[in-house]
């Protein structure tokens, strides 16, 4: 079955305590990204990858990492979490630019 | 700044009738417009998409209406079911630099018996 798989789906921790929020891809997709979702401004970029090594900053990059060292990989890494980073996130990948994003199922972050 | 804006925040629609979410847009570079659905505890998941080259298109109950001159689409269901309850997100793909996708800011439907 065709699917992006992000792990943990929830996650509590504390101010500064680094962590890393998994995802997996089995479609040999070349685009991956991930998004942040909060009540009323919807679903924002964080990071991007159009391949393997090449990442870029999305529109909300501040306080995030990500690495692609493989192609169906990409982590999304916070060294040092703030109770502002408190969010849903997603991680999405995509073959073509005008085929559709397949998103996982979210992480829900509480940093407190 | 929300270069997708998107209206209602919430919508109440009777089973049965038509629900409408509207979408705005500014920038001209934004040439492929999808609309997302989510229900609760799930990511979202790719409903139906338009290029600027057509005004409507239609997949069943659900129809994108888009005007160009105007910088505005819509999404249309007609004969909204229970089973259409979730959060609708519109979103504009960019053609320049990284063909991102811009999302509006999501309308949560509500559809009543």
């Amino acid at each position: 079955e065709a699917q992006v798989t992000q792990n943990p789906r929830y996650l509590i921790t504390v101010t500064g305590k680094k962590l890393t929020v998994t995802c997996s891809q089995n479609m040999n997709h070349e685009y991956m990204s991930w998004y942040r979702q909060d009540p009323g401004l919807g679903l924002r970029q964080i990071y991007y990858s159009m391949n393997v090594e090449v990442t870029d900053k999305g529109d909300v990059p501040e306080g995030y990492k990500v690495s692609r060292k493989e192609k169906r990989n990409f982590p999304l890494i916070l060294e040092s979490p703030s109770p502002n980073q408190t969010s849903l996130y997603f991680c999405a990948s995509r073959e073509d630019s005008y085929e559709k994003l397949f998103f996982g199922s979210g992480t829900q972050l509480s940093v407190l | 700044q929300q270069q997708v804006k998107q209206s209602p925040q919430s919508l109440i629609v009777q089973k049965g009738g038509i629900s409408i979410i509207n979408c705005a847009y500014e920038n001209t570079a934004f040439d492929y417009f999808p609309w997302y659905q989510q229900f609760p505890g799930k990511g979202p998941a790719l409903l139906i998409a338009i290029r600027p080259d057509v005004s409507e298109k239609k997949e069943g109950r659900f129809t994108i209406s888009f005007n160009k001159s105007a910088k505005q689409f819509s999404l249309h269901i007609m004969d909204s079911q229970p089973g259409d309850s979730a959060t609708y997100f519109c979103a504009a793909r960019d053609n320049f630099g990284n063909e991102k996708l811009t999302f509006g800011t999501g309308t949560r439907l509500t559809i009543i018996p």
